[in-house]
């Protein structure tokens, strides 16, 4: 599997539920970030989460890392029809100053009205 | 602040013929990378450069592509001789230093290749 992989793939849901998506990744990292994708659009920063910490929130959203098991999880509360969108996690490394990011393959989730 | 200006957003090229993409990072940015995305696929890194300089091209096929990033004017990627396996989404990231923890994205430029 690739760096930064996430789970489910597609995920569909009814408005007001609870999407969780998972992303599970393999080498060591400097901090985790979520991003969403429209259909067809550039990628949007939702939340970082750096090594050291296990959990954060920002409004409905709340991701968390382990670093034991190389995973994180991003809950999306309370889902309105705008949350449809795919979703990716990056790993970040620093290397020779620059901050590379591996993304996973994407979770589309689909919010049903 | 008007953000990462990618363009053209979506631009059309025959087989064989060179492709020019071009991002102009955020105003006090001078640290950009650029992403590729396949269809169905999450981004792919290929290269970072400062001004005047390329200091990570480890994810840029080594045939075709270059990039580069001048004293003036926006970082431009160049895809000679362009072919099918060329079509996907181009992204341009910028950040103001290196390491910055959060690099802001342009909306891409959607190459397809006929």
């Amino acid at each position: 599997s690739q760096q930064g992989e996430e789970d489910p793939q597609a995920l569909s849901i009814q408005e007001g539920e609870n999407a969780t998506m998972n992303c599970s990744y393999k080498t060591s990292i400097n901090n985790l970030q979520w991003y969403r994708q429209n259909s067809g659009r550039g990628l949007v920063h939702l939340i970082l989460i750096r090594s050291n910490e296990r959990e954060k929130h920002s409004g409905r959203l709340r991701v968390t890392l382990d670093t034991s098991k190389k995973s994180s999880s991003l809950l999306i509360t309370a889902s309105r029809a705008a949350d449809t969108a795919s979703y990716f996690c990056a790993t970040a490394s620093v290397i020779q100053g620059a901050q590379k990011l591996v993304f996973g393959q994407g979770t589309r989730l689909t919010i049903n009205p | 602040n008007a953000g990462v200006m990618q363009n053209p957003r979506h631009l059309v090229r025959r087989r064989g013929q060179e492709a020019r993409l071009r991002c102009s990072p955020m105003k006090g940015h001078s640290h950009v990378y650029w992403y590729r995305q396949l269809p169905e696929e999450g981004l792919k890194f290929m290269v970072y450069l400062q001004k005047e300089n390329i200091i990570d091209e480890s994810g840029m096929p080594k045939e075709r592509f270059s990039a580069e990033f001048p004293k003036e004017g926006p970082s431009i990627l160049r895809i000679q001789q362009v072919v099918r396996g060329d079509s996907a989404a181009y992204f341009c990231a910028s950040s103001p230093r290196p390491g910055d923890r959060v690099n802001t994205f342009g909306s891409g430029t959607r190459l397809t290749v006929v």
